[in-house]
């Protein structure tokens, strides 16, 4: 089946250092991954649709020059969090579609930590 | 925009009791899909139903989706501690785009 990498599966960085996650599709192509934030007990937030070939698109609240998405292939998407801070500690988590019609596959997730 | 509520937020239950969770949608849906979380876990994909008034099963989890198309329902017969996990239905209104997620139920089943 459809298998979605996400590396690095959790960091620790200090208050204003940038950190980047790299997410990938194994056996397949995507060329439309999602990023997704989760806060300790609560539900998946998407933060924006990472499109191959061209411009992320973000979802209403959630800054593009401070979560930077590339997509420069079809089976690599990464997030990069700039000037991280303290706030934004949580768990990212990258997913695709195997085929247009197929279910969501995740990575498993960066549990980032800002201190 | 599209919105995905989930209930109840959290539920306990004994060990052997059926267990059911609610989905809604603010706008017809084309399919409502349906995961499980377990602790420091990531979603792992259960089923995904797509017609109208489907039902499916997969042993004692039942699942359906209604006939507007708006509202999903899982239920658990005789919940096991295997069960224990977080469950989320996610919507989307068109095929292969982005899901909306609900904000997810948390099983606690006590043995």
């Amino acid at each position: 089946g459809a298998v979605v990498s996400q590396h690095p599966s959790w960091v620790i960085c200090k208050s204003g250092t940038s950190v980047k996650i790299e997410c990938r599709s194994l056996d397949f192509q995507a060329t439309t991954m999602f990023w997704y934030r989760q806060f300790p007990k609560q539900s998946l937030m998407l933060m924006a649709t990472s499109n191959e070939g061209s411009k992320a698109t973000y979802e209403q609240g959630v800054e593009k020059d401070k979560f930077l998405i590339n997509h420069a292939s079809l089976t690599l998407s990464t997030l990069t969090v700039t000037s991280a801070h303290p706030e934004d500690s949580s768990f990212y988590i990258c997913s695709a579609f195997g085929t247009a019609n197929s279910p969501l596959h995740f990575g498993n997730g960066t549990r980032l930590t800002v201190t | 925009g599209q919105q995905v509520m989930q209930i109840p937020q959290y539920q306990h239950v004994q060990e052997g009791e059926d267990f059911t969770t609610y989905c809604n949608s603010s706008t017809t849906l084309s399919n409502i899909q349906w995961y499980k979380q377990r602790p420091g876990g990531h979603p792992v994909f259960l089923i995904q139903l797509v017609k109208s008034g489907e039902v499916k099963k997969q042993k004692r989890l039942t699942f359906q989706f209604g006939e507007a198309k708006k509202n999903s329902s899982l239920h658990i017969t005789a919940t096991q501690t295997t069960d224990v996990g977080t469950y989320f239905c996610a919507g989307s209104n068109n095929q292969g785009g982005k899901l909306i997620f609900g904000q997810g139920t948390e099983l606690s089943v006590k043995p």
